[in-house]
Formats: C-alpha cells, structure tokens, sequence
C-alpha cells in the first residue's frame, strides 16, 4: 500500500514563527502536493511538485514556499506564521500518469496563536 | 478553468436506503473523475475514479458513480447505506492529457457531508 506519511498531526504555533510541516511518501512518486482544508471551502492548492527541486504555485501560494530536496520528502514553510493559517493540512502524492489515484497523508492540523 | 460543484452541503439518509451524493463537473477537454471520503480527522481515502470506459464505475465499499457526460455529471451511489458510511465526500476532476490541455491540476469540489441515521 501507498504511505504518505506527514511527521506532525496536530501543531500549535506562535505568530510570526516560522513553521515546518513535513511530508515522505514511500512509493517513489513523481508528483507531490500540498492542499489546504478549511470548512465550507473544500480542498484548495497551495504548490505542488513534478519533480526533485521543482516547483509550482497553486491557487493559494501566498504566505507559504515549498522544498523538495529529495524525491520522497516535499515540505511546506510557513515562513512568518499567521492566524489567518490556522487550518488543516493535507500532502499528497502520485505518479506521473494524471490517470493514476493521488493518495493523501492523514493531515496536519495547525492552529497559529 | 475547470470547476466541480456539489450541490448538496449535507445529505440525510436512514440506515438500509439507497443514498446518492450529487457531482457536476465543468472542464475543458475529457475528464477524469474521482470521489474520495474523508473520515473526522482522518486523510482522504480514494473510492473509484472514472477515466474511460465503461460509464458505471464500482469502487471501494459497495460505492459505485455513474458518468454522464451529457449531464456533466459524476454522482455517486450506494444501494444500501450503513452508519459507518458517514463522512465527508469529495468529488474531484482532471483534465485527460490527451485532450491537448495543459494543466493536470487536479479539482476539489466543497465537500457533501453524509449522515446514515440508524
């Protein structure tokens, strides 16, 4: 079975502080996500990547930057936390045939105080 | 620029009824189709996708969608339903590469919260 594993379920930050949430999937996938849940909003892109140190905005960079040093790990930075971030956050990968399933990591819930 | 729409915030259902869990679709080129269920606290799960094919899809857990394209619609279905098939529901769309677009961004729509009552 596919794993994607984000390191970090439930965070609790500062505003202001910089903010890490990592994500390693284990089935060599090329394409990697990270989406945004919020109530009332579905799921909305934040950046993705197609490849190593490769990079794409989403609908919704603003206030976050991506690295993706090594094929399995993409993280995601939020470089100077805000309250207007407290939400869930999903990773996600698949291979590259856009026919193929994305499966998504169990979540990373952050509240920003 | 492609949309999904799920018409339906939430859905009631009594616990042994068919239940349906409405999806339209708007994109450029053919589509590939997905619905996935999201458990509290929990990830996305992946439940059936349509690529091409035969349009009656069955996937995970009795759940089976029927494209019609006609209708640009995805709706997914269940003959029986059970308690434990309360969640949060995901219809989500892509474009086919081979329809010369560009972007294989995939598209979420709001979500449909099902609720089986015993």
């Amino acid at each position: 079975d596919v794993k994607v594993t984000q390191s970090s379920r439930y965070l609790v930050k500062r505003t202001g502080e910089k903010v890490f949430l990592e994500c390693v999937q284990d089935m060599d996938h090329e394409n990697m996500f990270w989406y945004r849940q919020d109530p009332g909003l579905g799921l909305r892109l934040i950046y993705f990547s197609y490849d190593v140190k490769m990079k794409e905005k989403g609908d919704i960079p603003e206030g976050y930057s991506v690295s993706r040093e090594k094929k399995e790990r993409f993280s995601l930075i939020l470089e100077s936390a805000s309250t207007n971030q407290t939400s869930m956050y999903l990773c996600a990968s698949e291979d590259r045939n856009p026919g193929n399933t994305i499966y998504f990591g169990e979540g990373s819930w952050l509240t920003v105080v | 620029a492609q949309s999904v729409a799920q018409p339906e915030d939430q859905v009631n259902v009594a616990e042994g009824n068919p239940l349906t869990v409405k999806c339209t679709y708007s994109v450029s080129g053919n589509p590939y189709l997905f619905w996935y269920v999201q458990y509290p606290n929990r990830g996305l799960q992946f439940l059936l996708k349509y690529i091409t094919g035969d349009n009656l899809v069955k996937g995970s857990y009795g759940f089976e969608a029927e494209f019609n394209k006609s209708q640009t619609s995805f709706h997914l279905k269940k003959p029986s339903a059970l308690v434990s098939d309360s969640a949060l529901y995901f219809c989500a769309v892509r474009v086919s590469p081979y329809s010369g677009a560009g972007s294989y961004q995939l598209t979420f729509g709001k979500g449909t919260k099902l609720s089986v009552i015993p």
